[in-house]
């Protein structure tokens, strides 16, 4: 079952924070972000798995509760190359599909 | 290759026609999938395959679809009588044992 993503869109000035939330209806295994820019391919961000991990590089970190079976993605002092559509993806087991999210738009302004 | 490969990276075809897609994944993954992209929507699992293992089709959307990796390596997904509905961009990914997915630039037909 796809994982469902909050918010669908948001718009921010270059320098404000965005939270991204993805939370599933199944136990989780491990939780995926990609970052996909207009016409190009999808790009790995980072994976957590389960056991309430937490991953960052630069301004860009993100977080697991798999109590909640959700995780959340920070962007911190956001950057004009920061915009694109962000997607999760879940594993339940660890050796099926990846599953993604319907992704959230994000549009950073000057 | 240093990433993956998806050929042909454009296709025009008429309705009722057969297409191939093909997918020369990085060197050494295992793992395999297939998505489909419609215009501004998300990514639509087609077809995983992992090693030997028999592949997951579960997310293929009519039997004119089918896919198939020789070797453990390429992968060809064929689409049979082609319909409008099929036009997107097909994306096709290899996973590192990492976990990690590596996308290709995808393959965008278009069913006129």
């Amino acid at each position: 079952q796809q994982p469902v993503q909050s918010p669908q869109a948001v718009i921010l000035r270059e320098g404000e924070d965005a939270v991204i939330n993805c939370s599933s209806s199944k136990a989780l295994y491990s939780v995926h972000w990609y970052r996909q820019k207009h016409g190009e391919a999808p790009v790995f961000l980072m994976i957590l798995l389960k056991g309430g991990e937490q991953k960052g590089h630069e301004k860009i970190s993100a977080s697991f509760n798999e109590k909640k079976q959700q995780s959340s993605l920070y962007l911190t002092a956001s950057q004009l190359s920061y915009s694109g559509t962000y997607f999760c993806g879940t594993l339940t087991t660890g050796r099926e599909k990846l599953t993604f999210g319907t992704g959230t738009r994000l549009t950073i302004i000057p | 290759g240093a990433g993956v490969s998806q050929s042909p990276s454009n296709k025009v075809t008429e309705k009722g026609k057969d297409v191939e897609l093909r997918c020369d994944p990085i060197s050494g993954h295992t793992a395999l999938y297939w998505y489909r992209q419609s215009l501004g929507q998300g990514l639509e699992f087609l077809i995983y395959f992992q090693g030997n293992s028999a592949p997951d089709k579960s997310g293929l959307p009519s039997d004119r679809f089918s896919a198939e990796r020789t070797g453990g390596s390429v992968s060809t997904l064929t689409i049979q009588r082609t319909q409008q509905e099929d036009s997107a961009v097909y994306l096709c990914a290899s996973r590192r044992n990492t976990g990690e997915l590596f996308f290709g630039e995808g393959s965008r037909l278009t069913v006129l």
